[in-house]
């Protein structure tokens, strides 16, 4: 079982619809990171937490320390929001520990 | 303030041959990692560096490693290319090694043939 899973691997919504990714985790962690990946590969850094929740626009990140559990929501999405959404968490194993990476959502947003 | 960089952006290369890619993290950025993505395996962590240290290092073969210079820059080696190192190598840099958030390079597409 891998330390990140995320869900779903797959999501297609309409223009202006709310989409939620859930991302669970099973190992005690310092922080999590929400990226997002466009075709070409370039990855953008949406969101770093390790407590309670953040906003910028119309992205919305929250975790949950104690289940394990983080949620990445997008309000009134747009077709430029399509994207591979990852999540990665840093295990609070002291000063070695590395970024563990979930396999990512793809999100196609239509017109 | 110019983004992470890397270079090359795309590179083709025989089995066996030998590779670096080099990474010039965002000015004042003192930590390095690099990153692994493929479709079958994912992002998967490479190496970090900071002050020109190795300070953490992932479960990858000793045909890859790295340096880290003086000025922050990093370059990564990958030696007796096989097949299954073709990916796309990302870098991203960080302030320091306090876990703050990271920034991407554009990546280099490295493919074997």
């Amino acid at each position: 079982k891998n330390e990140v899973e995320q869900s779903p691997q797959n999501l297609t919504a309409q223009e202006g619809e709310f989409i939620t990714i859930n991302c669970s985790y099973s190992v005690g962690i310092s922080a999590l990171h929400w990226l997002q990946q466009h075709p070409g590969g370039g990855i953008v850094s949406l969101f770093m937490l390790s407590s309670g929740k953040k906003k910028h626009g119309r992205l919305i990140a929250t975790i949950n320390i104690q289940e394990k559990h983080s949620s990445l929501h997008i309000t009134a999405s747009h077709p430029r929001d399509s994207a591979v959404y990852i999540c990665a968490v840093r295990p609070n194993t002291g000063t070695a520990s590395k970024l563990t990476f979930g396999t990512g959502t793809r999100l196609q947003v239509t017109l | 303030k110019a983004g992470v960089t890397q270079t090359p952006r795309y590179l083709i290369k025989t089995r066996g041959q030998q590779v670096t890619l080099s990474c010039s993290p965002i000015s004042g950025h003192r930590s390095v990692s690099w990153y692994q993505q493929t479709p079958g395996q994912g992002l998967q962590f490479l190496f970090e560096y900071f002050s020109e240290t190795q300070r953490n290092k992932g479960n990858f073969p000793g045909r890859f490693s790295g340096r880290q210079f003086s000025n922050s820059r990093s370059e990564m080696n990958v030696s007796t290319l096989e097949l299954g190192d073709s990916a796309l190598y990302l870098c991203a840099s960080s302030l320091d090694r306090n876990y703050n958030e990271q920034f991407f390079g554009p990546g280099t597409r490295l493919t074997v043939l």
